[in-house]
C-alpha cells in the first residue's frame, strides 16, 4: 500500500518550459489536491477534485491545469513555466465528505531558473 | 487579515518542557480545525482536529478551541527533540467543506 505518490522527487526547469507532475493514490479517495509551498509559508492550494471527471480552482490556480481522469491520478500540468513557480508541490488526498484527515504525497521539489 | 495566522517562532523550549503554540482564524463561521505536524523537508502530517469548543486531548498533545475569541492551540506536555518541526494551523472554512486553509506555521525547537 503506497499511500500517495508523486514524480519526480525534483526538477530544474528552463523558463518557458512545459513539465507535468504526477500523482497516484491507491486508497480510493475521492478528494484530491494540489498545493504549492514556497519557504517559510503554509500551503496553497492550486486545484482540486471531488472525483473523477471533476476539478475546480483553489486560491493559485494562474500557470497550471489539472485533469481528473481515475480515482487514482491528479497529474498538474505546468505550462510555460517562470521563477515564480518555483516551490515544492504536495499532493494530497482525503477520503471524502465524511473525513477531514488529508494525507499527503512526499513533495516534488521545482526550481525555475 | 489572512484567513489563519499562526507565530512563525521559532519557538524553543527545553526538553521536558510544555510547547504551546497559537493560530488565530478570521472566518467567525469556521467548522474544523487542524494541527499538522512537518519535518523539515518531509510532508505535513495531521496530529489532531478539533471541532467542539473545549479541549481535546491525545497522547502528550491538546488542542483548545475557542470560536468566540477565533483561537485555537495546540499544547505539547513533555516536549521531546522529535517533536522539533513546524506546525501548521488548518481550517476548513464553512462555504468549501472540501477546502483547508493552512497557516504559515510555528517552527519549534526543543533543547535536548
Amino acid at each position: 500500500n503506497a499511500g500517495v505518490t508523486q514524480t519526480p522527487k525534483f526538477r530544474i526547469l528552463k523558463i518557458g518550459q512545459s513539465m507535468t507532475l504526477q500523482c497516484t493514490q491507491d486508497m480510493n479517495h475521492n478528494y484530491m489536491y494540489w498545493y504549492r509551498q514556497d519557504p517559510g509559508m503554509g500551503l496553497k492550494l492550486i486545484y482540486y477534485s471531488v472525483g473523477a471527471g471533476i476539478t475546480d480552482k483553489g486560491e493559485v490556480p494562474n500557470g497550471y491545469n489539472v485533469s481528473r481522469s481515475t480515482t487514482e491520478d491528479f497529474p498538474l500540468r505546468l505550462e510555460l513555466a517562470a521563477p515564480s513557480q518555483t516551490s515544492v508541490y504536495f499532493c494530497g488526498t482525503r477520503r471524502g465528505e465524511d473525513s477531514y484527515e488529508q494525507y499527503f504525497g512526499p513533495g516534488t521539489r521545482l526550481t525555475v531558473t | 487579515q489572512k484567513e489563519v495566522e499562526q507565530n512563525s517562532g521559532p519557538l524553543s523550549v527545553p526538553e521536558g518542557a510544555i510547547a504551546s503554540l497559537n493560530c488565530t482564524y478570521s472566518d467567525r463561521g469556521s467548522q474544523s480545525f487542524f494541527w499538522y505536524r512537518q519535518y523539515s523537508g518531509k510532508s505535513p502530517e495531521l496530529i489532531m482536529f478539533i471541532y467542539s469548543n473545549g479541549d481535546k486531548e491525545d497522547g502528550r498533545f491538546t488542542a483548545q478551541l475557542n470560536k468566540a475569541s477565533q483561537y485555537v492551540s495546540l499544547l505539547i506536555r513533555d516536549s521531546q527533540p522529535s517533536d522539533s518541526a513546524t506546525y501548521l494551523c488548518a481550517v476548513n472554512p464553512p462555504t468549501g467543506g472540501f477546502k483547508t486553509i493552512f497557516g504559515a506555521g510555528t517552527r519549534l525547537f526543543v533543547k535536548a
